[in-house]
């Protein structure tokens, strides 16, 4: 069974950083692209960027590029975002999903991050 | 940004209805639009892939279709188990871009 297991969230505050993970289980981590989600607190959903099988290779959407960086451990099977320069505007629940045929197929349950002085 | 204009924004149907779901993109994305169902509390569930391509485990009573800028998605004979938020996805450019999503609920 697929699973995706998001950590790392919680109350930041505005300009601090923070670093996400998500382990995975029930697939070969190595073997797939890797994304990130958010889902802000209105339900609108943002693709964040994604992460080639072997971290060779990112993609981001333009807006997030700057703070955002997306990472992989595939010997810990584990995916990373690290956010840089947070702002109110980031206060999401994020999720980690697995890339099949460029799309999400899978999803974590979602961390959820509040920025906040 | 390719945008994706999702309506309604809530639908409120009985069950055994048939509900139509419209997302239109603001260019032609050669069919590279998936459908998510969001349940409350809960990560979304991937249904639809490619225009019209059911996923594994996806009931039959779901259905997708359309092509260029304009795609429909419907449920027919509407079941308590489908009341959730559902959302398009395109994905024929990067960045990857959603729609705002439509609220299903029970009349």
């Amino acid at each position: 069974e697929v699973q995706l297991v998001e950590s790392g969230g919680g109350l930041v505050q505005p300009g601090a950083s923070l670093k996400l993970s998500c382990v995975a289980s029930g697939f070969t981590f190595s073997d797939y692209w890797m994304s990130w989600v958010r889902q802000t607190p209105g339900k609108t959903m943002e693709w964040i960027g994604d992460i080639k099988y072997d971290g060779s290779y990112t993609n981001y959407a333009p807006s997030l590029k700057n703070r955002f960086t997306i990472s992989r451990d595939n010997a810990k099977s584990t995916l990373y975002l690290q956010m840089s320069n947070v702002r109110s505007e980031d206060t999401a629940t994020y999720y980690c999903t697995r890339v099949r045929g460029a799309i999400f197929d899978y999803w974590g349950q979602g961390v959820m991050v509040t920025v906040s002085s | 940004d390719i945008q994706m204009t999702q309506s309604p924004p809530s639908l409120s149907a009985s069950l055994g209805d048939k509900v139509t779901i419209t997302c239109q993109a603001s260019q032609n994305i050669n069919k590279y639009i998936a459908w998510y169902q969001q349940k409350p509390g809960k990560a979304p569930r991937l249904l639809i892939r490619y225009t019209s391509t059911l996923e594994s485990g996806t009931p039959s009573r779901f259905s997708g279709s359309g092509s260029g800028r304009d795609y429909s998605f419907s449920i027919s004979n509407v079941e308590s188990e489908d009341i959730a938020s559902y959302y398009c996805l395109q994905y024929d450019n990067l960045p990857y871009t959603f729609g705002a999503g439509t609220k299903l609920e029970l009349k």
